[in-house]
């Protein structure tokens, strides 16, 4: 069964950093293009950044550009997103997904990994 | 601000039909057939129900479908359950960004 499990989360302060990671298991992970979308306490889901399956294109949205950095390792099945500079506005509850470029859709979720901003 | 828009929340009665629209615009959803729904239960993983305008991915009920007309494409559940309480997130390709479109979510309650 595909799978998209997300750690890293947890209490950051404000000013620095916080690392999360994406475990992917049950689907080729170099296949596929990976995205994280995040979720603000009482707020909709907001695309946050997307990278291609062989890494050569990289979105962010304005709201983490420059701050945030996407990777990934598929030798590990593994994504990651490397969050500098953390604000209150970064708190949420962050996802990994899946994207399926066929049908432009993102087709599996995690289940999210939650971090707070807060001195 | 998103560039798609949702009405905030939508209700009905169990069994009763309702839908739930998103409007964006002819860069979006009026000239690319790749509207994609998803339903979010609180605590939950997000879900794909809907793909490609009016396709269903396996295991989704054919309860949900999906349409679209001009800038607007519509999600409709028939037969409400209380289990389809829920979020709903409208999404569509677009050439003009890299970035994924998401429209700002519809709240569900069935009364």
């Amino acid at each position: 069964e595909a799978q998209l499990v997300e750690s890293g989360g947890g209490l950051g302060q404000p000013g620095r950093s916080l690392r999360l990671s994406c475990a992917a298991s049950g689907f080729t992970f170099e296949d596929y293009s990976m995205h994280w979308v995040r979720q603000a306490p009482g707020k909709g889901l907001e695309w946050v950044s997307g990278i291609s399956w062989n890494s050569a294109s990289i979105a962010y949205a304005d709201s983490v550009k420059g701050r945030f950095t996407v990777s990934r390792d598929n030798a590990k099945n593994s994504l990651y997103l490397q969050m500098n500079s953390l604000s209150a506005e970064d708190t949420a509850f962050y996802y990994c997904v899946k994207g399926n470029l066929i049908q432009r859709s993102l087709d599996l979720w995690g289940l999210g990994t939650l971090v707070t901003v807060s001195s | 601000q998103s560039a798609l828009t949702q009405p905030a929340s939508v209700s009905g009665s169990p069994g009763q039909s309702i839908t739930i629209s998103c409007t964006g615009s002819s860069d979006n959803i009026g000239y690319y057939n790749y509207v994609s729904w998803y339903q979010h239960h609180p605590g939950k993983a997000p879900k794909l129900i809907i793909f490609e305008v009016s396709n269903r991915p396996s295991g989704v009920s054919d309860r949900f479908s999906g349409s679209k007309s001009g800038n607007m494409a519509s999600l409709t559940i028939s037969g409400l359950q209380a289990e389809d309480e829920a979020d709903y997130y409208c999404s569509s390709y677009t050439a003009s960004t890299t970035h994924v479109l998401l429209g700002g979510g519809t709240k569900l309650t069935v009364l």
